[in-house]
């Protein structure tokens, strides 16, 4: 049963920038969030996806999108990269949109110079 | 939002000693509490959880309290071990945002 799969692993970009991170939720969950972890935080909660359509949505700016596949899988988009992008990117899936358990993936190290 | 503290921010205990974490909230409509354990380079892990309708649960080693009227939950962690070093983040999920959100963490260090 495989878990929670994201890539890439690290991603070097330049400033102006654009980023696609992909997440694959755990088998049998439909649902996926993303989170931004910058050095030394906790997780900050970017959008959450089900059934392709984004369900909530944190305080971040629109500069951030993402997409949800018919597989259930995920993509988060970044235009614009600033530096303050820097930081872990996770996504985390469950099975339904509420208060369920949530299984994150290993994260993608994203650096913006 | 949720407003969320954790306490304290950083820990250090002696192997065989007792730790514990307290976690408040400022939604009153949260109603699932999960604690989660992130060690260095590693993916945030779920290691316990507990409903509002429910005011402990145990897990071997691992136990979570609440107090729904007071607004907090704490993770306690009986005879630590070093393999639980590790930063410890609480995450209430509001009903009101649908969301979990998370703490700043605590940073647990146990020593042998």
């Amino acid at each position: 049963d495989a878990g929670v799969t994201q890539s890439p692993t690290h991603l070097i970009k330049t400033r102006g920038q654009q980023v696609t991170l992909r997440c694959s939720p755990k088998s049998g969950h439909d649902t996926v969030s993303w989170y931004q972890q910058a050095l030394g935080q906790g997780p900050q909660f970017i959008f959450q996806y089900y059934e392709e359509e984004e369900r909530q949505r944190g305080n971040f700016p629109d500069r951030f999108s993402g997409h949800q596949f018919p597989n259930y899988s995920s993509e988060l988009n970044v235009n614009a990269l600033l530096l303050g992008d820097s930081a872990l990117y996770l996504c985390a899936s469950s099975f339904g949109t509420g208060p369920y358990e949530q299984y994150f993936g290993p994260g993608t190290r994203l650096t913006v110079t | 939002g949720e407003n969320v503290e954790q306490h304290p921010s950083t820990l250090s205990v002696q192997e065989g000693d007792s730790a514990v974490i307290k976690c408040t909230y400022s939604d009153s409509a949260s109603n699932y509490f999960p604690w989660y354990k992130q060690e260095l380079g590693k993916r945030p892990q779920l290691i316990i959880d507990i409903r509002s309708n429910v005011g402990e649960k145990k897990d071997q080693r691992i136990a979570v309290t609440l107090n729904k009227t007071a607004k907090h939950f704490s993770l306690h962690i009986t005879e630590t071990q070093p393999e639980d070093s590790a930063v410890y983040f609480c995450a209430p999920h509001s009903n009101t945002g649908n969301q979990f959100y998370f703490g700043t963490g605590t940073s647990l260090t146990v020593i042998p």
